[in-house]
């Protein structure tokens, strides 16, 4: 079964428009980590945000904001007045506990931003 | 934040030889980590887990005679990937989890591999 479900596979959004990026997931564990990473074209992993599964509240960094609602295991992404340089790859990740003090990470499949000038 | 470093960043090589691709921590001692492959326009999959000073985990799938993977220390490891041949050309990100694993893992900037 999929554990991290990002279901837009792509968005295009003019610039200045604000948008939202979703993502689901499923796990078993109480103690689990979210994630969410920026890949631009050329292709690093750019770190975004962590969120323990212990922690609900809100956040909001500059022109990012994240919604964390465990009730219905979602985990998204809004990015207010979208820019070009938001245009990239956008993957959600969950890390779950393997064992002997261990996690895994594992990605959505990713969703595309093209913000149109 | 800490850093990971992968070398090579872009590599060509001719079908059936051999490449190497090292991610190191530069900062922090890394106990674990994750070797990802991306193919275009898909999702990071992970290929397999290595632990500093012993064999690595790999996931099903994963020909663990092809992909070579070392830790020989806990501030590298090493993917070797083995008579290399065209559909092994990929993305590949190493990520590394500090000692005391708190979930959070940080990554390589990533090897292109392309195999003519």
């Amino acid at each position: 079964a999929q554990k991290v479900t990002q279901a837009q596979t792509e968005i295009s959004v003019v610039e200045k428009e604000d948008v939202t990026l979703d993502c689901v997931y499923e796990t078993r564990d109480t103690t689990y980590y979210l994630f969410w990473y920026k890949q631009p074209p050329s292709g690093e992993l750019v770190f975004l945000i962590r969120r323990n599964s212990f922690d609900e509240q809100n956040e909001i960094s500059g022109r990012y904001s994240w919604n964390f609602q465990k009730s219905t295991s979602s985990f998204n992404f809004t990015i207010t007045a979208s820019q070009v340089v938001d245009s990239a790859v956008y993957f959600c990740a969950l890390s779950e506990a393997r064992g002997a003090g261990s996690y895994q990470l594992t990605f959505g499949k990713g969703t595309k931003l093209s913000v149109i000038p | 934040g800490a850093v990971v470093s992968q070398h090579p960043s872009w590599v060509i090589c001719k079908s059936g030889t051999s490449v190497k691709i090292e991610c190191r921590s530069l900062d922090f001692q890394a106990t674990t980590m994750f070797w990802y492959r991306q193919f275009p326009k898909q999702s990071l999959m992970l290929m397999a887990t290595s632990n500093e000073g012993s064999k690595a985990t790999y996931e099903q799938g994963v020909e663990k005679d092809k992909f070579l993977i070392n830790h020989a220390s806990l501030t590298l490891s090493t993917l070797t990937v083995t008579s290399a041949h065209p559909e092994d050309s990929s993305f590949y990100i190493c990520s590394a989890a500090r000692l005391g694993n708190t979930g959070e893992l940080f990554f390589g900037e990533g090897s292109r591999l392309t195999v003519l």
